[in-house]
């Protein structure tokens, strides 16, 4: 069975401070997911890295994708009270070969509160 | 693009009885969609695999009698509650790949809140 730690668990900061959100397995997976979840509402997807040292930018969020593929992060800079949200990082098997599919395992989430 | 619906969107039933939730990519096909359920102030948790055309893949402890999945075209799988009882109480959401793109990248819909009374 494949797991995903990630942490922190909740986070509350101040509008305007930088923060970071790790997720850890001890296995490898074939690409890793992060999603943005609403209250009542099913997670949007973010991005998606496939290759290990992969960094990828959206506006505020740095995403980075360990070299093992095995660890990655959410880097968020200068966060807006529009950042709250829980943020839950997702793996794809490395046994996923493309002729069929595995559902994503994910980690517990992070619950994030950005004050104005 | 990669839109995936769920309906209904809540459902409060009584215990006892059998819910019906569809989860619909709406412009785009998918061979596999996936269910998922979600506990308050808790992340997902994969139930099980939903392939167009064939059996559905249940993971270890979801009952397949008790979770009934169809997948009956390449746009439409449903999730059937049998005999609901107020701990299967929770938030299901089901998500899809799309047959055309490479990857493992799943969209999921807005989520269906059950409550068994």
């Amino acid at each position: 069975t494949q797991l995903l730690e990630q942490s922190p668990q909740f986070l509350s900061i101040q509008e305007g401070e930088n923060l970071t959100v790790y997720c850890n397995s001890s296995s490898v997976f074939s690409s890793l997911q992060w999603y943005r979840q609403e209250p009542g509402e099913g997670p949007v997807l973010l991005v998606t890295v496939v290759t290990g040292g992969e960094v990828k930018k959206l506006k505020r969020l740095t995403f980075q994708f360990g070299d093992a593929r095995k660890d990655s992060s959410l880097h968020i800079t200068a966060a807006q009270p529009g950042d709250t949200g829980l943020y839950l990082c997702a793996g794809a098997s490395i046994m996923y070969s493309g002729g069929g599919a595995d559902g994503l395992t994910f980690g517990k989430g992070t619950h994030l509160i950005i004050q104005p | 693009g990669a839109v995936v619906s769920q309906h209904p969107s809540w459902v409060i039933c009584k215990s006892g009885t059998s819910v019906k939730i569809e989860c619909r990519s709406l412009d785009f096909q998918a061979t596999t969609m996936f269910w998922y359920r979600q506990f308050p102030k808790q992340s997902l948790m994969l139930m099980a695999t939903s392939n167009e055309g064939s059996k559905a893949t249940y993971e270890q402890g979801v009952e397949k009698d008790k979770f009934l999945i169809n997948h009956a075209s390449l746009t439409l799988s449903t999730l059937t509650v049998t005999s609901a009882h107020p701990e299967d109480s929770s938030f299901y959401i089901c998500s899809a790949r799309d047959a055309s793109v490479g990857g493992n990248e799943q969209f999921f819909g807005p989520g269906t809140r059950l409550t068994v009374l």
